[in-house]
């Protein structure tokens, strides 16, 4: 099957750096990626959607500043945190998406601030 | 927007009892309802899945029914083994700002015991 890679898998940072989230589909073009953010024992819960060379749709509640999305090309997708905090740790976790029903998870990226 | 609702938020069995998970959605144009299991610090992984044209779907132990007029479907597991015990989530789709979303339940962490 498909697969997403995430990058860096795990990463430790001092509050007020940023930090980028690297998402890439090996073998199939992603025109759609979805970010979602997941925090201990919570649901996933959908912050962005964005396609290939456009810009990203943010979900209300999610602050474009913040979150920069960069979808540059069809095998690459980027969430970068900026000025990260605490309460911005969490699980982040990329979506590709090909058509409605082709839909793969990358393999996530816990981010802790300290 | 559409609104995913799961029960029970845990769930505890006996090795080789069943285990049934419900959940409820909101929007009838919603089409697609997937299940993911979750382990710890992994990304969910697909389990079975179910269209709106299908009633009742089934893989081995697992298997999903959906009731569209009620607008809720349910995952059932049978012969539950130790190894079955992760969370699991719920999602269906919603089109919205030109994208199928995914939107997830709020998980049932399920735990067998020998």
């Amino acid at each position: 099957g498909a697969v997403v890679s995430q990058h860096p898998s795990w990463v430790i940072c001092k509050s007020g750096t940023s930090v980028k989230i690297e998402c890439r589909s090996l073998d199939f073009q992603a025109t759609t990626m979805f970010w979602y953010r997941q925090f201990p024992k919570q649901s996933l819960m959908l912050m962005a959607t964005s396609n290939e060379g456009s810009k990203a749709t943010y979900e209300q509640g999610v602050e474009k500043d913040k979150f920069l999305i960069n979808h540059a090309s069809l095998t690459l997708s980027t969430l970068t945190v900026t000025s990260a905090h605490p309460e911005d740790s969490s699980f982040y976790i990329c979506r590709s998406a090909g058509d409605p029903d082709t839909q793969y998870f990358g393999p996530g990226t816990r981010l802790t601030v300290l | 927007g559409e609104n995913v609702e799961q029960h029970p938020s845990t769930l505890s069995v006996q090795e080789g009892d069943s285990a049934v998970i419900k959940c409820t959605y909101s929007d009838s144009a919603s089409n697609y309802f997937p299940w993911y299991k979750q382990e710890l610090g992994k990304r969910p992984q697909l389990i079975i899945d179910i269209r709106s044209n299908v009633g009742e779907k089934k893989d081995q132990r697992i298997a999903v029914t959906l009731n569209k007029t009620a607008k809720h479907f349910s995952l059932h597991i049978t012969e539950t083994q130790p190894e079955d015990s992760a969370v699991y989530f719920c999602a269906a789709t919603v089109f919205s700002g030109g994208y199928n979303k995914l939107i997830f339940g709020a998980g049932t962490r399920l735990a067998v015991h020998p």
